[in-house]
């Protein structure tokens, strides 16, 4: 149980496009999503904390409106990364709690997304 | 603002060795929960262990245990019986309790198992 699925896997895009990355949680429901991103042979630096039915609180340093965070429904989150640039490729992972596993603070994580901007 | 330092940026072991992974952090809060996270070469994160920062009991699984030593804000990884599945980047990551609750992780250490 508790499997988060991302999709694409994997993107190629151009500079100056936008391109959408979802989160499903597979299995449960989530009120809260994580967004991180991930340099090679680094840490994750989490970029936002996406709620259901909300807005999304953005860690200092993300710019909110190049990357967009949708939480629509319990079990989906968005993120949409508008105007593309090249330094823009990277890895991003989310993440998420399930709702009767909130007190413990755990996460599970998706498989991640790899975007290279061309 | 908490802080989580891995120093150790690479090790290696035998297989069938033990190895200690360290990492220590920094807070001021007194509720609060400390993780140690694998992330293979596939790059999925995996959760290895957790611990709850008001149990004095050591978390344990499997061939997998912890030091945590609080006054000294210390949370150190032991694998036993190193595995060639083990080789992974290994992360420390610490999280406060209550509402709004994330993690902050180390920089992680790369551990290489050899056959």
């Amino acid at each position: 149980g508790a499997v988060v699925s991302q999709h694409p896997s994997w993107v190629i895009c151009k500079s100056g496009t936008s391109v959408k990355i979802e989160c499903r949680s597979l299995d449960f429901q989530a009120t809260t999503m994580f967004w991180y991103r991930q340099f090679p042979k680094q840490s994750l630096m989490l970029m936002a904390t996406s709620n259901e039915g909300s807005k999304a609180t953005y860690e200092q340093g993300v710019e909110k409106d190049k990357f967009l965070i949708n939480h629509a429904s319990l079990t989906l989150s968005t993120l949409t990364v508008t105007s593309a640039h090249p330094e823009d490729s990277s890895f991003y992972i989310c993440s998420a709690t399930p709702i009767e596993l909130a007190g413990y603070h755990e996460q599970y994580f998706g498989p991640g997304t790899r975007l290279t901007v061309t | 603002a908490q802080t989580v330092t891995q120093s150790q940026p690479e090790m290696s072991v035998q297989e069938a060795e033990t190895v200690t992974l360290s990492c220590t952090y920094d807070t001021s809060e007194n509720n609060y929960y400390l993780f140690w996270y694998k992330q293979p070469p596939s790059r999925q994160m995996i959760l290895v262990i957790r611990q709850e920062a008001y149990k004095q009991q050591n978390a344990t699984e499997n061939r997998f245990s912890v030091n945590f030593q609080k006054a000294a804000k210390s949370f150190s990884l032991k694998i036993s019986d190193s595995q060639l599945g083990d080789t992974a980047m290994y992360f420390c990551a610490f999280m406060a309790t209550g509402a709004n609750s994330k993690l902050t992780f180390g920089k992680g250490i790369t551990l290489s198992v050899r056959p």
